[in-house]
């Protein structure tokens, strides 16, 4: 069983779609995030969801709205897309432990395209 | 606020030759460090994290890594490395306390036969 699945695996589509990417964990984790990796491998944080309630923003468009349904899930939702959007987008999960330690693990990503 | 450099975006090797890939980091608190690899097209895993304890900490496939505090930094080893270690390997902190993992750029690691 994957731990933390993504859907698509890839997305190719034009500028000024709206379209959605979905994740799940089966690990039973209480955190979930969404990274952003572009064109040149840098990874960075997106958002970070603790028990579907939003606790880290960074500075993202608003275009970019995630949605937590329930701990398992957090969805990313991307509208009006731009050429500068297309990227690899991962999703984590992490459970917070005794020392504030929390591993995270990994989706496998989404490759974006804009065309 | 915490920040990471790897130095090398590059690191090519040949296969059972040692290698070092540099990392350095920057912050005002104490932080875990971490190092995760990215096989291509695939997702990150983690190798190996320091929290507290012994600087020097044992990963996954024969890695190691070695926390030094003055110098601020967590430089990651292997003593004879595969073809199969070709992958991106990140450097990256948190917060201790906090969840969130600020990640170096990455060094691709090319290991020829």
């Amino acid at each position: 069983d994957t731990a933390v699945s993504q859907t698509p695996k890839y997305l190719v589509t034009q500028m000024g779609n709206d379209k959605s990417i979905k994740c799940e964990q089966n690990l039973g984790h209480d955190t979930m995030y969404w990274y952003k990796q572009d064109s040149k491998k840098f990874l960075k944080i997106m958002f970070s969801y603790n028990n579907k309630e939003l606790i880290i923003n960074e500075t993202v468009p608003n275009r970019f709205s995630p949605k937590s349904p329930d701990k398992a899930h957090l969805n990313l939702h991307i509208n009006s897309l731009e050429l500068g959007d297309s990227a690899v987008y991962f999703c984590a999960s992490s459970q917070v432990g005794g020392q504030g330690f929390n591993e995270q693990f990994f989706g496998p990503g989404t490759r974006l395209t804009v065309l | 606020a915490q920040s990471v450099t790897q130095l090398d975006s590059q690191v090519p090797v040949f296969e059972e030759a040692p290698v070092e890939l540099r990392c350095n980091y920057s912050s005002s608190v104490s932080v875990y460090l971490f190092w995760y690899v990215q096989y291509p097209n695939q997702g990150l895993q983690l190798l190996l994290k320091y929290l507290s304890g012994s600087t020097l900490v044992k990963g996954i496939n024969g890695f190691e890594a070695e926390f030094n505090k003055s110098q601020t930094s967590f430089h990651l080893r292997k003593p004879s490395v595969h073809i199969s270690d070709t992958a991106e390997y990140f450097c990256a902190v948190s917060q201790i306390g906090y969840s969130t993992l600020t990640f170096g750029k990455g060094t691709m690691l090319l290991v020829s036969p």
